[in-house]
């Protein structure tokens, strides 16, 4: 069955340094992997996809992420933090050969320190 | 363009009450339907999905019902609310098919739900 796992429930940087989210995944066939961000009280929004292809992803406001299959993991990384990234982020899987389902981590809190 | 919306936004019930969340879709035809729920601390858990009227995939079993009597419109109730089912609730949307946006889901801004 497919699994998402985040490391870190919650992490914190200073403005300015380098974010590293972790998400590590579960398939027994290729996923499309994604990364959503949620801020408080609202809907969640994508910041970017791993379909096929180029294994080096780019998102919205900066962020990226890189798929690596033999680690199964889908990291996303930001080079440098802003006060305005502070919010909930979620990696999910889906598995487009089976299922309609998509299932997400528990996610991951980012705190910005001024 | 498509647009999803999901009511109420806010709902405080007693236990034992019931309940209807509703979501509907405009702008697109046989999307595929979601009900998620995020307890605080406990990340987003898939609650039903549906890839057609009348057709219901339950993923956890639970005080909760969905249905679909349309197209683009997507309901979750319950007969008799419980304390747990305490949370905010999120609909979303997919395309049941075609690139690019294939797997990219669409999210409602949420209701949340307080049992007292």
């Amino acid at each position: 069955a497919q699994s998402v796992t985040q490391l870190g429930s919650h992490v914190s940087v200073s403005e300015g340094a380098l974010v590293l989210l972790r998400c590590n995944y579960s398939s027994s066939v290729p996923p499309y992997l994604f990364w959503y961000v949620q801020y408080p009280n609202q809907g969640l929004q994508l910041l970017l996809k791993y379909t096929t292809g180029a294994t080096l992803v780019k998102g919205i406001n900066g962020f990226e992420a890189e798929f690596k299959k033999s680690e199964t993991s889908f990291h996303l990384t930001k080079p440098s933090a802003h006060m305005s990234d502070a919010a909930e982020y979620f990696c999910a899987v889906w598995l487009y050969s089976s299922a309609s389902k998509i299932i997400f981590g528990s996610g991951t809190r980012l705190s910005i320190r001024p | 363009s498509q647009t999803i919306h999901q009511w109420p936004a806010t709902l405080v019930q007693p236990v034992g009450s019931p309940l209807s969340l509703e979501c509907t879709v405009e702008g697109t035809s046989n999307p595929n339907l979601y009900w998620y729920r995020q307890a605080a601390g406990r990340g987003l858990q898939l609650l039903f999905y549906s890839v057609g009227i009348g057709q219901i995939s339950s993923e956890v079993p639970q005080n909760l019902s969905a249905s679909r009597p349309q197209d683009r419109q997507f309901i979750l109730s319950s007969k008799k609310l419980l304390l747990s089912d305490s949370g905010f609730y999120l609909c979303a949307w997919m395309p049941a098919s075609g690139l690019p946006i294939a797997g990219e889901l669409f999210f409602g801004e949420g209701s949340r739900l307080t049992v007292l």
